[in-house]
């Protein structure tokens, strides 16, 4: 398996308060992704890096921020949370010469 | 934009053939994928195809893809129990998947004993 790892796995917080999920690769891929996953609509992609301090919105951006200021981790921070945001997220690497993405187990994010 | 079709549901019985279908309507895809999904885990990399490939077999698993009806397949042979889960289409569009991919919703593999 891909070193990839999520954490929290789990989480449960209140409405209004700030939420950072980790991911941390042992891969050393340039390209890292957040996606969100919720019935109905699949995974759809929030934000990418494409390397240290480059990174840029996906489709559903909104409400999220995301940090990487180094190759192995990838922050991604939900500034006042909502509960529209609970969901699970799912971080993913990537290699574009190889255009394969690896996921990790995912974070249970139930925002009340 | 991109979009990615599949079917919600499928059932089959055990020891037949799965074939899950999928449209994409981005015709610069350079890769497309598939990828399953059991219960409570992550997305785990089944297979996928290069654009300029219109078939490609790895043991039980067989992708077809038509380019010109952007229309993407796969079958998997001799269906087993283990084979329940949600299997995801997705596309890398132009960018190679350097910019995220582009899922389906995904399509529930239903094995009936």
């Amino acid at each position: 398996d891909a070193g990839i790892t999520q954490s929290p796995r789990h989480k449960v917080t209140e409405t209004g308060t700030p939420v950072t999920l980790r991911c941390h690769q042992t891969e050393n891929h340039r390209y890292m992704y957040w996606y969100r996953q919720d019935p109905g609509h699949g995974l759809r992609l929030i934000h990418y890096s494409y390397g240290v301090k480059d990174t840029d919105k996906g489709e559903v951006s909104d409400g999220y921020s995301v940090s990487r200021s180094k190759t192995e981790d990838f922050l991604l921070t939900l500034e006042s949370a909502t509960s529209s945001q609970t969901s699970v997220y799912f971080c993913a690497i990537g290699d574009r010469l190889n255009t394969e993405a690896f996921f990790g187990q995912g974070t249970r994010l139930t925002v009340v | 934009g991109e979009d990615v079709e599949q079917s919600l549901f499928l059932s089959v019985r055990e020891g037949d053939s799965s074939v899950i279908n999928c449209t994409y309507t981005d015709s610069s895809s350079t890769y497309l994928y598939w990828y399953k999904q059991e219960p409570g885990a992550g997305l785990q990399l089944l297979t996928y195809i290069f654009s300029n490939m219109d078939m490609k077999q790895d043991q039980r698993l067989t992708v077809l893809l038509n380019k010109k009806d952007k229309h993407l397949s796969l079958r998997i042979a001799d269906t087993q129990t283990g084979d329940s889960a949600i299997y995801f289409c997705a596309e890398s569009g132009s960018g190679g998947g350097a910019d995220g991919l582009t899922f389906g919703k995904g399509t529930h593999l239903i094995i009936q004993p």
